[in-house]
């Protein structure tokens, strides 16, 4: 029930644009994104609990398509301070009093 | 406003021994999640408590592990015996309410255990 991200890692220059992605197997009722950097806690971005809702802060944006079951975290001219490792969180199936965290994506920014 | 607190940030605990992690979660949050994360790996569910209450432990370890949440003080993970494969960094989130609906849990900083 572990969501799927990917990529796995990516490496961009500074200007750049990123996407990354998170699917289920199963139903999606709401999709929650968090970027850890190293050594610190994970801090929430956003979340998203309508299918084909998008939200955004700053220039990091996001989508959710219910139907098919994945959400899209977009990075838009990338600054240093957005590297990092960026998980998607969903309800658990069994009890959606848990959220479970995909296996993250490491995000690199290099001058 | 102080955040999510975790004590101690960093454990060094010999096989066989007892580990104990506290979580002070934010002001006026009653309910609290603890993770594990292994080296260069993603967060794993371990438990959701609610004051006096456990809700969800279906990501704990059958033995060895223990959480709960006093009425009065901190919510408390217990590792008996440990063991080399329980070194990793564990965090504990608060919420107000119910973490799927609010949609932000507030991390603390970690507790880092190493067994030697």
């Amino acid at each position: 029930q572990q969501p799927v991200q990917s990529p796995q890692a990516v490496i961009l220059r500074e200007g750049e644009d990123a996407v990354i992605n998170c699917s289920s197997s199963k139903a999606l009722y709401s999709v929650h994104w968090y970027r850890q950097k190293h050594g610190e806690a994970p801090v929430f971005l956003m979340i998203l609990l309508k299918g084909g809702e998008q939200k955004g802060h700053d220039k990091i944006s996001a989508s959710f398509n219910e139907k098919k079951q994945q959400s899209s975290l977009y990075l838009t001219a990338s600054q240093l301070s957005y590297s990092g490792t960026y998980f998607c969180g969903v309800p658990g199936y069994s009890s959606a009093s848990k959220i479970i965290f995909g296996s993250g994506t490491r995000l690199s920014i290099r001058p | 406003n102080a955040g999510v607190m975790q004590n101690p940030r960093h454990l060094v605990r010999r096989r066989g021994q007892e580990a104990r992690l506290r979580c002070s979660p934010m002001k006026g949050h009653s309910h609290v999640y603890w993770y594990r994360q292994l080296p260069e790996e993603g967060l794993k569910f371990m438990v959701y408590l609610q004051k006096e209450n456990i809700i969800d432990e279906s990501g704990m370890p059958k033995e060895r592990f223990s959480a709960e949440f006093p009425k009065e003080g901190p919510s408390i993970l217990r590792i008996q015996q440990v063991v080399r494969g329980d070194s990793a960094a564990y965090f504990c989130a608060s919420s107000p309410q119910q973490g799927t609906n609010t949609g932000e849990l507030f991390f603390g900083e970690g507790s880092r255990l190493t067994v030697l």
